[in-house]
């Protein structure tokens, strides 16, 4: 069974067009992570939480807003989609010497 | 900025042969994760090394650490044709966020 589920796994959506990513992790952990992979950059951090609360943020634009209902829940609304949003989108968990990752949401922005 | 980057490279190598990935990074980290992605998948922690660790094994894997040139790689003896996947070090600073290399895609070839 996964351990973190990523919804949905694949998704195209029009060019100023706002969608919500989902992750659910059922590994106990505190903290969650946001990372974003395109074929033009290596694997991207962009937000972590713990505890439901936001430790870092690396992402430039505010159109990126992560949301957190439950401990284990990450959430990611991104408002006016560009194509250059086009990517793969993980979610992440950690614990204390893991750090296990969600199979993606493959975005696509047309 | 890029706290870990790789020497992006495609690899590829006879069944049954080691390889050696390396992986330098340019900021202060205590711990180093290497990562492997399979195709259509998330990326999978495989081994981690601590700031205070020289050298970290797990199977036909070895991760060596070396503060002093901010320098890390990922040996695997014996490569199998299941090793073909890319791989990734990322650093950081304790669990929190990651900062990934560009990659080197390995392939075994029977």
């Amino acid at each position: 069974d996964p351990k973190i589920i990523q919804k949905p796994k694949y998704l195209v959506a029009v060019t100023g067009s706002e969608k919500i990513l989902i992750c659910e992790q059922y590994l106990g952990h505190n903290a969650m992570y946001w990372y974003r992979q395109s074929a033009k950059k290596p694997l991207e951090f962009m937000f972590s939480y713990s505890y439901q609360k936001l430790m870092d943020n690396q992402t430039a634009s505010s159109r990126f807003q992560p949301q957190s209902s439950k401990k284990n829940h990450l959430d990611l609304q991104i408002t006016a989609l560009k194509p250059d949003d086009s990517a793969t989108y993980f979610c992440a968990s950690s614990g204390c010497s893991d750090y296990t990752f969600g199979s993606g949401t493959r975005l696509l922005v047309i | 900025s890029q706290w870990g980057e790789e020497n992006l490279q495609a690899l590829s190598i006879q069944e049954g042969e080691d390889v050696t990935m390396n992986c330098s990074y340019k900021t202060y980290t205590t711990v180093v994760h290497w990562y492997r992605q399979d195709s259509g998948r998330g990326p999978a922690l495989i081994i981690l090394i601590r700031s205070n660790e020289r050298e970290k094994r797990s199977g036909r894997l070895r991760a060596t650490l070396d503060t002093s040139s901010q320098s890390s790689s990922l040996s695997i003896t014996a490569a199998q044709c299941e090793d073909t996947a890319v791989y990734f070090c990322a650093t950081g600073t304790g669990y929190q966020n990651f900062y990934f290399g560009k990659g080197t895609s390995l392939t075994v070839i029977p």
